[in-house]
């Protein structure tokens, strides 16, 4: 039973335009999101968060919406660029858990010229 | 650099063995995690330590186990391995910064052939 859900294990975007990763929960008692980012050979990285006290929030050129509602979450990069190739990984946690963080299983994203 | 070190990066051996993996965290911090992430899989938490003591328990194997010694490194040992048992197993920590925060080395890939 996936609790965090990527849907799209890849997605293919050119270097200035919004690149929008979308994730999908189901447990209604997360209340704290985060994206990790993961080069090959290195691991996840922190990128952004949001509680779910708020439905934006913005670093740069990162900016992460959650719908509560649908229980949804996306990551925008905007403008994408090719160094933003990664794999991007969402994960969820009730209270601020990090022992209950549950992560999806990942969105390959591709900047190309 | 995360400041999080794993040790070995990659692992070879044979099923019925026995591998310990080791992982120092940042400066500072106290909580180590362990997670596995198998093929296309995402990331699935084992167990946590925090300041030496046991603190969360994921889906962990009873052959597998860890500990983390007084000066804060952790440790985690796989035995009786098993095909299934081949995986990226990452360590992270977490002290400092956010609580859902989580600062990874770059994994050890194991193969259990």
């Amino acid at each position: 039973d996936q609790q965090v859900k990527q849907n799209s294990p890849s997605l293919s975007v050119q270097e200035g335009r919004i690149s929008i990763l979308n994730c999908d929960y189901t447990n209604s008692m997360f209340d704290y999101f985060l994206w990790y980012k993961k080069y090959p050979a290195e691991g996840p990285t922190f990128l952004i968060s949001i509680s779910s006290i708020k439905d934006k929030n913005e670093d740069g050129r990162f900016t992460v919406f959650l719908n509560k509602s649908a229980k949804h979450l996306s990551l925008h990069i905007v403008p994408s660029q090719p160094g933003d190739s990664a794999v991007y990984f969402c994960a969820a946690s009730p209270l601020r858990r990090p022992d209950k963080l549950i992560f999806g299983t990942g969105t390959r994203l591709q900047v190309f010229p | 650099d995360s400041g999080v070190t794993q040790t070995p990066k990659h692992l070879i051996t044979a099923t019925g063995q026995r591998v310990t993996l080791r992982c120092s965290p940042r400066s500072g911090d106290l909580s180590v995690y362990w997670y596995q992430q198998s093929l296309d899989q995402g990331l699935q938490f084992l167990i946590q330590y925090y300041n030496g003591e046991e603190r969360a328990k994921g889906n962990i194997l009873e052959r597998f186990s860890a500990q983390q010694f007084p000066d804060l490194h952790s440790e985690l040992n796989l035995s009786s391995l098993e095909l299934g048992d081949s995986a990226l197993y990452f360590c992270a920590s977490s002290g400092r910064s956010g609580p859902g925060e989580l600062f990874f080395g770059e994994g050890s890939r194991l193969t259990v052939l």
